[in-house]
C-alpha cells in the first residue's frame, strides 16, 4: 500500500489561509469517505483534526475545514495562526487497513 | 480523562524481539478498537497494526505480517504489540491510538484515531 500523496510543505502569513492536499486511488480516499486529518508539533504525538473528511472532534477549532472531490481530500486552515505551524498528515481507510499520507510541513510566515 | 500510557521500548540487536505495552485508562477500554502507529526518525506516520474491540480480529501492514502481534487484554485494559525478526527499517517511535467508533461500536473499520499515547522509542542496532 502506497502512501497518500501531500505536498512536502505549504506557508502562509498569519491571518491568511492555506489548502493541503492529499491524493490517494480509487481503492482508499476515493472509496471511503473515511479521510482524517492529524497535526503533529516536533517530538509530540499526533492530534487528530478531521474525521470522515470533513467531520471534526469536540475541541477541535473551526478554522480547520475538510473536503474531497474524487480521489484528493484537502484540508483547508483559515486564519493561520503562529501555532498552526506544524506537521499535518491525512489518513484514509482501505479495506481493512490504513494508509497515511507523506506528511506536509506548514510554516507560518 | 483519557490516557495512554505506553512502555516497553528500547534497543534491540538485529533479529531481536521486543514487545510493547499500552496501558489505558479513562474509559471502557473493552469497547473500543485499538491500533499502533510507527514513525521511523524524521519520517511521515506509518499505519502498523489494529485490533478489534474483543480482541477477535487483528489486522497488519504487509511489511510487518508475520513478524508483529497485536493483542490486549481488556481485563488489565492494556494492549500489546510483540514486535520479532527486527530490522533497521523498524527503528522508529511506535504510537498506540484508541480507534474512534465512529460507524459501530468496537468496530475498526472505516475510523480514525482519537487519543495518542505519548510513544516508545524502538531501536534496532547492533
Amino acid at each position: 500500500q502506497s502512501a497518500l500523496t501531500q505536498p512536502a510543505s505549504v506557508s502562509g502569513s498569519p491571518g491568511q489561509s492555506v489548502t493541503i492536499s492529499c491524493t490517494g486511488t480509487d481503492n482508499d480516499v476515493g472509496r471511503y469517505n473515511s479521510v482524517s486529518w492529524y497535526q503533529q508539533h516536533p517530538g509530540k504525538a499526533p492530534k487528530l483534526l478531521i474525521s470522515d473528511v470533513r467531520n471534526r472532534p469536540s475541541g477541535v477549532s473551526d478554522r480547520f475545514s475538510g473536503s474531497k472531490s474524487g480521489n484528493t481530500a484537502s484540508l483547508t486552515i483559515s486564519g493561520l495562526q503562529a501555532e498552526d505551524e506544524a506537521d499535518y498528515y491525512c489518513n484514509s481507510y482501505t479495506s481493512s487497513t490504513y494508509v497515511f499520507g507523506t506528511g506536509t510541513a506548514v510554516t507560518v510566515l | 480523562e483519557v490516557q495512554l500510557l505506553q512502555s516497553g521500548g528500547g534497543l534491540v540487536p538485529p533479529g531481536g524481539s521486543l514487545r510493547l505495552s499500552c496501558a489505558a485508562s479513562g474509559f471502557t477500554f473493552s469497547s473500543y478498537a485499538m491500533t499502533w502507529v510507527r514513525q521511523a526518525p524524521g519520517k511521515g506516520l506509518e499505519w502498523v497494526s489494529g485490533i478489534t474491540s474483543s480482541g477477535a480480529s487483528d489486522y497488519y501492514t504487509g511489511s510487518v505480517k508475520g513478524r508483529f502481534t497485536v493483542s490486549r487484554d481488556n481485563s488489565k485494559d492494556t494492549l500489546y504489540l510483540q514486535i520479532s525478526s527486527l530490522s533497521a527499517d523498524d527503528t522508529g517511535i511506535y504510537y498506540c491510538a484508541r480507534v474512534l467508533d465512529l460507524h459501530a461500536p468496537g468496530s475498526f473499520h472505516r475510523s480514525a484515531f482519537d487519543y495518542w499515547g505519548q510513544g516508545a522509542l524502538v531501536t534496532v542496532s547492533s
